[in-house]
């Protein structure tokens, strides 16, 4: 079984800082892990995803994350946050054969000025 | 860019009514899935679909949930008599693949209010 906990509901930083949302994943197998984010109105969209090899990862829009698995976290990261950048963001994982997502409860990032 | 298309976008009904929202996934894609979340609570993983036939489906989708891809492009849920805590936002996926690895494309929701 398969579980992802993202530790804060809500992170709100300044433009130009550092955004750092926490995403730790529990699971049986090896796992498969994602970010992705929802603007409003939007649907899911894919930032970035861990399969195998590098452990960082590099996505869109600047994101990167570490797959860390003696912490058993996948923490998204951003060096300078842009105000464009607010929006909803989701950890997910699966594994293996199961293509089925779990996700975590989201984030809201909110930016400001 | 491709995308995964839901209609509609909010639906609202009385609760015992049928509903069906509609899908049109990616059309080189040969994986569908269903997600549901309910407001304030994670996305929960519903149904998936492959080769018109449900591969996997969660403990939520019971007897009252129904999945059909009655063409070749859409690809429907169909709740048969809603209840109150039907009320949530549904996504549609579709994937190339059916390992785990494989990106799922998600469209951008069905609100959906039972009252």
């Amino acid at each position: 079984a398969q579980s992802v906990t993202q530790l804060g509901s809500h992170v709100s930083v300044s433009e130009g800082a550092l955004v750092l949302l926490r995403c730790n994943y529990s699971s049986s197998v090896p796992p498969y892990l994602f970010w992705y984010v929802q603007y409003p109105n939007q649907g899911l969209q894919l930032l970035l995803k861990y399969t195998t090899g590098a452990t960082l990862v590099k996505g869109i829009n600047g994101f990167e994350a570490e797959f860390k698995k003696s912490e058993t976290s996948f923490h998204l990261t951003k060096p300078s946050a842009h105000m464009s950048d607010a929006a909803e963001y989701f950890c997910a994982s699966s594994g293996g054969s199961n293509y089925k997502l779990t996700f975590g409860k989201g984030t809201l990032l909110t930016v400001n000025p | 860019e491709p995308e995964v298309t839901q209609t509609p976008s909010h639906q609202v009904t009385q609760m015992g009514q049928e509903v069906i929202l509609r899908c049109v996934p990616i059309s080189n894609h040969l994986y569908f899935y269903w997600y549901r979340q309910i407001l304030g609570q994670k996305v929960e993983f519903l149904v998936s679909f492959y080769n018109n036939e449900i591969s996997e489906k969660s403990e939520i989708f019971d007897d009252q949930f129904s999945v059909e891809r009655p063409d070749g492009s859409n690809f429907t849920l169909k709740i048969r008599s809603t209840k109150l805590e039907d009320s949530a936002m549904y996504f549609c996926a579709s994937s190339a693949g059916g390992f785990g690895y494989y990106e799922q494309y998600f469209g951008p929701g069905t609100r959906l209010t039972v009252t």
